[in-house]
């Protein structure tokens, strides 16, 4: 069966680094997607990847191994805003994606 | 701004009712989904549509039924609510050649059915 899988909960402190790991097993695999969720807001893209290496985006990049079937988003210099759910996806060999449960962020001041 | 619009945000509803929701987006997107979202597991996908009157069955369809007569608009019906079909519902929307994966969603609708 296909699963993605990545922690519950995740507690950080204001102005530190956090790092949201995934790890996945698909039929087949045509990019990795990270979203942040809000409470109660729609889930909102932040990156894609589909080769490996690292992808900045400000303060938010995003890491893929294919051949360990993982990723991390790593996100600096944190603020309170980001205390969110962080939603890892796989499109798979048939462009359907596959969705983990989510990350909730907390962040402390 | 590019807007997914879910007709209700909250609802709640009897066992054996028929309920509809509604969700419009203004992108002039071809693709349109629905999935819901329920605690500790990931967005299951419950049918999605790439045009006009076409719909194909996603991961969880049963009991569920859904119509796309317009481009913008993708409803989803529960012929029948039943208890276990609380949940939080998001409706989502793409280009065709969206291969970067990236859907717009809409903000949700939580249906309790009692």
């Amino acid at each position: 069966g296909q699963n993605i899988d990545q922690p519950t909960e995740m507690t950080a402190t204001e102005g530190a680094i956090v790092q949201i790991n995934c790890t996945y097993q698909t039929s087949g695999f045509n990019g990795l997607f990270w979203y942040q969720q809000h409470a109660g807001e729609a889930p909102t893209f932040l990156s894609y990847n589909v080769l490996d290496g690292l992808e900045e985006k400000g303060r938010f990049s995003s890491f893929l191994s294919r051949s360990k079937g993982y990723s991390y988003l790593l996100l600096k210099e944190l603020q309170m805003k980001d205390s969110a759910s962080y939603l890892c996806a796989v499109m798979d060999s048939n462009y359907q994606l596959i969705w983990g449960a989510g990350t909730k962020l907390i962040i402390k001041p | 701004d590019v807007k997914v619009t879910q007709s209700s945000r909250y609802l709640v509803k009897r066992t054996g009712e028929k309920v509809f929701l509604e969700c419009v987006q203004d992108m002039d997107h071809e693709n349109m989904f629905w999935y819901r979202q329920d605690p500790g597991l990931g967005l299951r996908l419950i049918y999605f549509s790439y045009d006009v009157k076409m719909k194909e069955k996603g991961d969880i369809p049963e009991g569920y039924s859904v119509s796309r007569e317009k481009k913008e608009r993708f409803s989803l019906i529960l012929e029948s609510a039943s208890t276990n079909q609380t949940s939080m519902y998001l409706c989502a929307s793409s280009f065709r050649e969206a291969v970067t994966g990236e859907l717009f969603f809409g903000e949700g609708s939580r249906l309790t059915v009692l």
